[in-house]
């Protein structure tokens, strides 16, 4: 089975901190994506990574950046936390067979 | 611009009642289309695709839908719900040419099942 997993379920952050989200995925994909999930819009795509080092943004990447050093990691950076990036958080991989999401980071910035 | 509709934000079945979620989408060719469910707490997790061929397409936990290019529609539906079918249930698009990076997603419907 795919599996994704993300570093935390639940995160409490102050406004201005630096916030780092990690996922991890242990089917060698190719792709990895960060969205976000809030009440009534669905999910939004911040990013996505379609090898190591590459990176491209997605429809709302204002106030994020990401990081992929290696294959199975993809990491989500918030520079400086703001109360507006209070939101679930949901990692995801994928091969030609699917979309796989991981367990999801609640997210409250203080 | 490509969007995905969900009219309904909750719905309310009784267990072992029918159930049909709608989803509307606004594209310019057919697109790959999918629906997901969420549980509480939970990722997303795939119930079924539609990329081309029958119309009327199985997934997982006895849920099916159907394409119907003349109503821009792609319903879920199941016979008899249970009460594990509980959840949130997202309708996605994807352009037939694009990847996983394009996929639009509607804002959900919430589904509670009384016992």
């Amino acid at each position: 089975d795919v599996k994704v997993t993300q570093s935390s379920r639940y995160l409490v952050k102050r406004t201005g901190e630096k916030v780092f989200l990690e996922c991890v995925q242990d089917m060698d994909h190719e792709n990895m994506f960060w969205y976000r999930q809030d009440p009534g819009l669905g999910l939004r795509l911040i990013y996505f990574s379609y090898d190591v080092k590459m990176k491209e943004k997605g429809d709302i990447p204002e106030g994020y950046s990401v990081s992929r050093e290696k294959k199975e990691r993809f990491s989500l950076i918030l520079e400086s936390a703001s109360t507006n990036q209070t939101s679930m958080y949901l990692c995801a991989s994928s091969n030609d067979r699917g979309l796989y999401f991981g367990p999801g980071t609640r997210l409250l910035v203080l | 611009a490509q969007s995905v509709t969900q009219p309904d934000i909750h719905i309310t079945v009784s267990e072992g009642a029918s159930l049909e979620l709608r989803c509307n989408y606004s594209y310019g060719a057919t697109p790959y289309l999918f629906w997901y469910v969420q549980s509480p707490g939970q990722g997303l997790q795939l119930l079924l695709k539609y990329f081309s061929g029958d119309t009327l397409v199985q997934g997982i936990k006895g849920f099916e839908a159907e394409f119907k290019r003349s109503q821009s529609s792609f319903n879920l539906r199941k016979p008899s719900v249970h009460w594990s079918d509980a959840a949130e249930y997202f309708c996605a698009v994807a352009p037939f040419s694009g990847g996983y990076n394009k996929l639009i997603f509607g804002a959900g419907t919430r589904l509670a099942v009384h016992p």
